[in-house]
């Protein structure tokens, strides 16, 4: 069936780091979703992308789209504490919304 | 964006029950899905609720465990038939709605531990 794979699955990192975590679909998608949970929370939507290259950006957050459809990447720059989470990538496929396993951001103490 | 409720916000429940849990939306919305959240892990669909027909369920999940209802455009339950131990999870509603009409908005998510 239809997957979107999500890697790194746990991501520890000092604050002030960067953190990437990226999305890989085995089917052409119409769009990408991307949601932020953070711990004991709902996810939240953050951002869609739909054109083939896109790149969107939220402050220190920025969303790619592959030229095919495929892949997707969030990354983080200078990492904050309200940053911790798990993010997950949704992509859009013939009417389904595909929800990748989520990556976890750990903040090291 | 959508403002969502649920109730129960978490319960305990022996094997064998039914729970049902509600979800409110401050607006009209033609759909609604019902998910479900181990912890820590992603999330499932279990079934998109339509006002006015029959709920469609996912592979894996079937009417007669998950009953649904849906009696109008900002209000539906989902039911947790005969539980077990193995339905422990977070059953989170969600709508699609937003500027695109694809952004989805979730509940804060009803926590069930069936002992």
């Amino acid at each position: 069936g239809q997957q979107v794979m999500q890697i790194p699955q746990y991501q520890h990192v000092q604050e002030g780091e960067d953190f990437t975590t990226y999305c890989n679909s085995s089917t052409t998608l119409s769009n990408i979703q991307w949601y932020k949970q953070r711990p004991g929370g709902h996810p939240v939507f953050l951002i869609q992308l739909v054109k083939s290259g896109e790149v969107k950006k939220q402050k220190r957050l920025t969303f790619q789209f592959g030229e095919a459809k495929k892949n997707s990447s969030l990354h983080i720059t200078a990492t904050q504490t309200t940053d911790v989470g798990t993010y997950f990538c949704a992509g859009r496929s013939n009417y389904q919304l595909i929800w990748g396993a989520g990556t976890k951001l750990i903040i090291k103490p | 964006s959508a403002v969502i409720s649920q109730k129960p916000s978490r319960d305990i429940c022996q094997r064998g029950t039914s729970l049902t849990i509600q979800c409110q939306v401050d607006s009209q919305v033609t759909m609604m899905f019902w998910y479900r959240q181990q912890p820590g892990q992603s999330l499932t669909l279990i079934a998109t609720a339509n006002q006015g027909s029959e709920a469609t369920y996912e592979s894996g999940f079937v009417i007669d465990k998950f009953p649904i209802s849906r009696p109008n455009l900002t209000f539906s339950t989902l039911t947790v038939s005969n539980m077990s131990p193995e339905d422990s999870s977070i059953y989170l509603c969600s709508v699609k709605t937003g500027l695109s009409g694809n952004e989805q908005f979730f509940g804060p998510g009803t926590r069930l531990t069936v002992l």
